[in-house]
């Protein structure tokens, strides 16, 4: 089955810039987001269609694709950025969705 | 704005089934698509499937195939997942999400499964 591969824990300090990368093969045909899960809470969208940021989410997230790699940038970590980041698309067929593995990003 | 209400908490023991339900309030839009994920404790996001609350037609990940069947009713608003022969191993929080505008955008607060005989 198709999988999306992520790198498992980032740590950072504050006003570090975190890039969290996500490798799929279809990922040069579908179409990606990005979900930011705090502890004992539901995950929420931070960025969809690899680049586009819902209008609550803050300035600081971003996202980019290239090839098969997307990767979410946070720009200047805040404390309450700690959190688990996964990222999300689709098989090929498009009619399969999946989730990565997650990356937990500590900020110490 | 949107939001999915979601049940608190199941407990179910081992082969029966369990159905959660997801309601929509804050619009009156009945075509729309919903997501099922679920989470164990201390694992990642894993999909289930998701269903056209306007006619019904759901596709399945393969892992639950055969075991789930997910649908809605557009007079209450409210999405539901059926879970059978239930294992331990389905101890996990269901979220529901849905689609429109956008994929994922909006999700429940998840129900606490515990299967447990």
């Amino acid at each position: 089955s198709y999988e999306l591969r992520q790198s498992p824990s980032l740590s950072l300090s504050p006003g570090q810039t975190a890039r969290i990368t996500c490798s799929g093969d279809a990922l040069t045909t579908r179409s990606a987001s990005w979900f930011q899960q705090k502890a004992g809470q539901a995950p929420v969208l931070v960025i969809y269609k690899e680049t586009q940021r819902p209008f609550e989410i803050p300035e600081r997230f971003s996202g980019s694709i290239s090839g098969t790699t997307v990767t979410l940038t946070i720009s200047g970590v805040q404390p309450e950025d700690e959190a688990d980041y996964y990222c999300q698309s689709t098989d090929y067929s498009g009619v399969y969705f999946v989730f990565g593995g997650g990356t937990k990003l500590t900020v110490l | 704005q949107v939001h999915l209400v979601q049940p608190g908490a199941e407990v179910k023991k081992p082969g029966e089934s369990v159905k959660v339900s997801c309601r929509t309030s804050g619009d009156t839009f009945t075509m729309y698509y919903m997501h099922w994920v679920r989470q164990a404790p201390g694992q990642g996001l894993e999909w289930m499937g998701i269903i056209n609350i306007g006619d019904g037609i759901a596709s399945y990940a393969e892992k639950f195939r055969g075991r789930v069947t997910m649908s809605g009713d557009t007079s209450t608003a409210t999405a539901y997942m059926e879970l059978r022969s239930l294992k331990s191993e389905d101890t996990a929080v269901y979220y529901c999400a849905r689609d429109g505008p956008i994929k994922f955008g909006t999700w429940g607060q998840g129900t606490r499964v515990t299967v447990s005989s």
